[in-house]
């Protein structure tokens, strides 16, 4: 069965770092396309990053300079390293796989991330 | 960037039918055919309903159905039910090679 396991949040003052993980099962991450959306509380989803199974990555306007996916293929596990965090940086995180063609058939439970003083 | 747009609220009886839009521009919608929707109850992850404009994942209730025109989706849900109140989001890849999500609506069955 696929399943995906976020960790890694917490709360975390503004200007701090964080990094969060999602472990897959029953499928290889480093072959997908894998993705992180956020959704800050009482709000919509906002799509954060992507990176193809080439290694090619992306980002929204809101995140670029700051926000840095990765994966590690021996773990099977996909990473955030979110540097530079601000109050509006609050928001559930979830990692999920994107097809290839840009929708999302699994995803985890979220972590959620408090950035605050 | 800029976040599709949606209807903030949708209601409707049950055995109804509703449609939900998702309007974006001809750099995300109106120019590829990868326009996905997302249902999502309270606390719960969203979960896949429609991919590429019509297609349904298995498993996902054929009262679900997608469509797309220009640069406007649409999301509808026939014989409405009381499981169907949640927020449904559309998603569209762009043309810089990044995803955007819709503003969100709420279903709420009267």
């Amino acid at each position: 069965e696929v399943q995906l396991v976020e960790s890694g949040g917490g709360l975390v003052q503004p200007g701090g770092s964080l990094r969060l993980s999602c472990t897959a099962s029953a499928f290889t991450v480093s072959s997908n396309y894998m993705t992180w959306v956020r959704q800050a509380p009482g709000k919509g989803l906002e799509w954060v990053s992507v990176i193809y199974s080439g290694g090619s990555t992306y980002y929204a306007d809101s995140v670029k300079g700051r926000f840095t996916i990765s994966r590690d293929n021996s773990k099977n596990t996909l990473y955030l390293r979110m540097n530079s965090l601000r109050a509006e940086d609050t928001a559930v995180y979830f990692c999920a796989r994107d097809s290839g063609y840009a929708f999302s058939d699994y995803w985890g439970q979220g972590t959620l991330v408090t950035v605050s003083s | 960037q800029s976040a599709l747009t949606q209807p903030a609220s949708v209601s409707g009886s049950p055995g109804q039918s509703i449609t939900i839009s998702c309007t974006g521009t001809s750099s995300d919608v109106g120019g590829y055919n990868y326009v996905s929707w997302y249902q999502q109850h309270p606390g719960k992850a969203p979960k896949l309903i429609i991919y590429e404009v019509s297609n349904r994942p298995s498993g996902v209730s054929n009262r679900f159905s997608g469509s797309k025109s220009g640069n406007t989706a649409s999301l509808t849900i026939s014989g409405l039910q009381a499981e169907d109140e949640a927020d449904y989001f559309c998603s569209s890849y762009t043309s810089s090679s990044t995803r955007v999500f819709g503003t969100g609506t709420q279903v709420t069955v009267l």
